[in-house]
């Protein structure tokens, strides 16, 4: 079946360092994946960060990027200098070219942003 | 921000008692899923709705759960029999354009 693998947490950062948290994944039922990155702040619920849904192209939503590479099968979240407020659980997901499809998530990396 | 509203927030439950939850798609949205996300973080899909009719669902769904999405009705999830291993956080997401968008969740505690 389809599967997500993204860095095991927890990662814990100081303030305006730069961030990769890693999310490779395998699509055995799905030929043309979308890929996202899901965030969910403490005591929030879970959000959509941001979605890319072709190969090569790059998505970026609140100073995080992340880059579709269907090479080498990965989506890794990249933020070039992090803030205290970016403490989260951030989840990389897969899902189909379908409204009706499921997503497959990766089982969340804890960040943790020291001031 | 997801306007997919759930309720309620928390739910206490003793084994082999129901457990009902319910949630509000966004407005427009046209098919509503249910995950459970266990203590693990591991999300499971459990059943998925478009226009009422069931689109997908997993054996345990099937066997233990019932669901519905009535037109001009919350979507409900609901456990017959709850059991301790179903002790997790349920989430509703409702979906446009391949994008699903996620509830705050409600979190069952079976004792």
């Amino acid at each position: 079946g389809d599967s997500v693998t993204q860095t095991e947490g927890p990662v814990t950062v100081s303030e305006s360092e730069s961030l990769i948290i890693n999310c490779t994944y395998s699509a055995t039922s799905i030929a043309y994946p979308n890929l996202f990155w899901y965030v969910r702040y403490p005591g929030e619920g879970l959000q959509l960060l941001l979605k890319v849904i072709t190969a090569g192209q790059k998505g970026s939503s609140r100073g995080f990027e992340a880059t579709y590479n269907k090479e080498t099968t990965s989506f890794h979240l990249q933020k070039a200098s992090v803030q205290e407020s970016d403490s989260a659980v951030y989840y990389c997901a897969l899902g189909g070219r379908s409204n009706t499809g499921k997503l497959t998530f990766g089982d969340g990396t804890v960040l943790t942003v020291k001031p | 921000n997801s306007k997919v509203i759930q309720t309620p927030r928390y739910l206490v439950k003793g084994q082999g008692q129901k457990a009902k939850m319910r949630c509000i798609p966004e407005k427009g949205h046209p098919v509503v899923f249910w995950y459970q996300q266990n203590k693990n973080n591991e999300f499971k899909f459990l059943i998925n709705f478009q226009n009422q009719e069931v689109l997908q669902q997993i054996d345990m769904t099937e066997k233990r759960f019932s669901a519905e999405c009535p037109s001009n009705s919350p979507c409900s999830l609901e456990i017959q029999s709850s059991e301790a291993g179903d002790s997790a956080l349920y989430l509703c997401a409702s979906s446009l354009q391949d994008t699903q968008y996620f509830g705050p969740g409600t979190r069952l505690l079976v004792l």
